[in-house]
C-alpha cells in the first residue's frame, strides 16, 4: 500500500524565517505534486515535479524531488502572513496524473 | 473560461439515505476524478472516470459508486449513508496524457459538504 508521510504536520513560523516541510513516499514514483488549502476552500495547485532532480520555484515557496530517495522538500524563504495555510503533497499512482495519493498536510501557521 | 463546477455546496442527509453529488469538469478536460477528505485529513482517492468508464479505484466500499456522462460530467452517488461518510467531497478534472507534461495536472473543484445526521 502507498504510503505519503508529511513532516512536520504542524509548524508555527515567524515571520522572515526559513523552513522545510518533507514529504516522503513508499512506492517509485518520477511524479509529484504539492497543493495549498486554506480553510473551508478547495486545493490550489503549487506544484508539479515530473522528474528525478525537478526543481520549481514560485515567490517564496521551492519544490524539489529526489525520486531515489523518495523525498520532495517544500522550502518556504523569509516567510510571510499570506503563506498560512496546509500544504499537501501527492504523488500520483497512475502514470497522467489522475489519481493521487495525499499525505495528512502540514498546516503552516505565520506570526510576526 | 469556467473551472471545476460541483452542486451542490452544502448538503444534510440522515444515516441509511442515498446521496448523489455532480461535478462539472474545467473546459477541455476529459477525466473526472473524486475525493474525500475528512476534516484535518488530506483528500482520499475514490474513484476515477474516463470515456465514461471507472478505471482506477481507490480502497472505499461498493456503496460509492460513479458515473460519466458523454459531455465528461459526472455523479458520485453514495448509497446507505454513514456517519463517517460526512467529509469534503472534492472533484478533479485532468485531461488524460502520457504523464509526461504539465498539463496532467488535476484541478479541483470547490467541494461539496455532505453532513450526515
Amino acid at each position: 500500500e502507498l504510503k505519503v508521510e508529511q513532516n512536520p504536520l504542524f509548524l508555527s513560523m515567524q515571520e522572515g524565517k526559513n523552513y522545510t516541510i518533507y514529504c516522503n513516499y513508499s512506492t517509485t514514483s518520477d511524479r509529484l505534486y504539492w497543493y495549498r488549502q486554506d480553510p473551508g476552500k478547495s486545493l490550489e495547485s503549487l506544484f508539479v515535479l515530473l522528474s528525478n532532480g525537478a526543481v520549481k520555484q514560485e515567490g517564496r515557496l521551492m519544490a524539489s524531488l529526489d525520486t531515489k530517495a523518495r523525498l520532495s522538500t517544500l522550502h518556504i524563504t523569509a516567510a510571510v502572513h499570506d503563506l498560512s495555510a496546509t500544504y499537501f503533497c501527492a504523488v500520483d499512482i497512475t502514470q497522467a496524473g489522475t489519481a493521487l495519493i495525499f499525505g495528512k498536510g502540514t498546516t503552516l501557521s505565520v506570526s510576526s | 473560461d469556467a473551472g471545476v463546477t460541483q452542486s451542490p455546496t452544502h448538503l444534510i442527509k440522515t444515516r441509511g439515505q442515498q446521496v448523489t453529488l455532480r461535478c462539472s469538469p474545467k473546459s477541455g478536460h476529459d477525466t473526472v476524478s473524486w475525493y474525500q477528505q475528512a476534516l484535518g485529513q488530506g483528500p482520499q482517492f475514490i474513484f476515477q472516470y474516463y470515456e465514461e468508464e471507472e478505471r482506477q479505484r481507490g480502497n472505499f466500499p461498493d456503496r460509492f459508486s460513479g458515473h460519466q456522462f458523454p459531455n465528461y460530467s459526472s455523479e458520485l452517488n453514495v448509497n446507505a449513508l454513514l456517519l463517517g461518510d460526512s467529509a469534503l467531497y472534492l472533484c478533479a478534472s485532468s485531461l488524460a496524457g502520457t504523464g509526461t507534461s504539465l498539463t496532467d495536472t488535476q484541478y479541483f473543484g470547490p467541494g461539496t459538504r455532505l453532513t450526515v445526521l
